[in-house]
């Protein structure tokens, strides 16, 4: 079973640049979640997709940040405008439940983003 | 404001003996807990999960132990290997099947010296 895919693995832009993440989660997996990894820090949600609907963004600064599940499988996050605290590792996770909450969440490798 | 918190960033243990990680949760609500392992340049990997009826899970060398009193949990990891170098993680959340997402600690990096 193919685990869950994130491309870039890397990228470097400019403050206010805008930048955009992309994750495929596992096949027949109900829930996609986009966590941001600061150095030093444990993981933090930034959003919950229960299919193509969002369960959880309170933690999203929807003044950048955005994302979508189209079709309830593939996701993408966006930032527009980049700014250099938001240099981290974007990490998308996905699980089977149903209902969303705590079924064992699979994680992608990440994408790193350095903000210069 | 931390609600899971990991307090040594670091371990170092040696082959073969007993690895602890500690991990200590300031909200009453938690009910189940897991604990993620994380190599370099990849994402965490899920590794044991308790849940608050119980005070101890085994999975092969790694057990998780839960003081729901002292709102503390431990990893045991015998007998570590060079292999298990990594960052662990310890996560929390309300409800089995609740909507509330995993809180995070900051990891403890344990280092397994051959």
């Amino acid at each position: 079973e193919a685990g869950v895919a994130q491309s870039p693995r890397y990228k470097i832009i400019e403050k206010r640049q805008s930048v955009a993440f992309w994750c495929n989660p596992i096949s027949g997996h109900a829930t996609l979640y986009w966590y941001q990894q600061i150095l030093g820090q444990g993981p933090k949600l930034l959003i919950q997709f229960q299919n193509n609907g969002v369960v959880d963004d309170s933690q999203l600064p929807k003044d950048r940040f955005s994302a979508e599940r189209l079709k309830g499988v593939d996701s993408t996050l966006k930032i527009q405008p980049a700014k250099l605290e938001d240099s981290a590792v974007y990490l998308c996770a996905s699980s089977s439940s149903r209902t969303g909450g705590t079924d064992t969440q699979y994680f992608g490798p990440g994408t790193r983003l350095t903000v210069l | 404001d931390q609600q899971v918190k990991q307090n040594s960033p670091s371990l170092s243990v040696q082959e073969g003996r007993i690895s602890i990680l500690n991990c200590d949760y300031t909200n009453s609500m938690f009910d189940y807990f897991l604990w993620y392992k994380k190599y370099p340049a990849e994402g965490p990997t899920f590794l044991i999960s308790i849940s608050s009826i119980k005070d101890k899970n085994e999975d092969g060398r790694f057990t998780v132990f839960l003081n729901k009193s002292a709102k503390h949990l431990s990893l045991h990891i015998v007998p570590s290997q060079p292999g298990d170098s990594a960052v662990y993680f310890c996560a929390a959340s309300v409800g089995v099947w609740g909507n509330t997402p995993l809180v995070f600690g900051k990891g403890t990096r344990l280092s397994v010296i051959a």
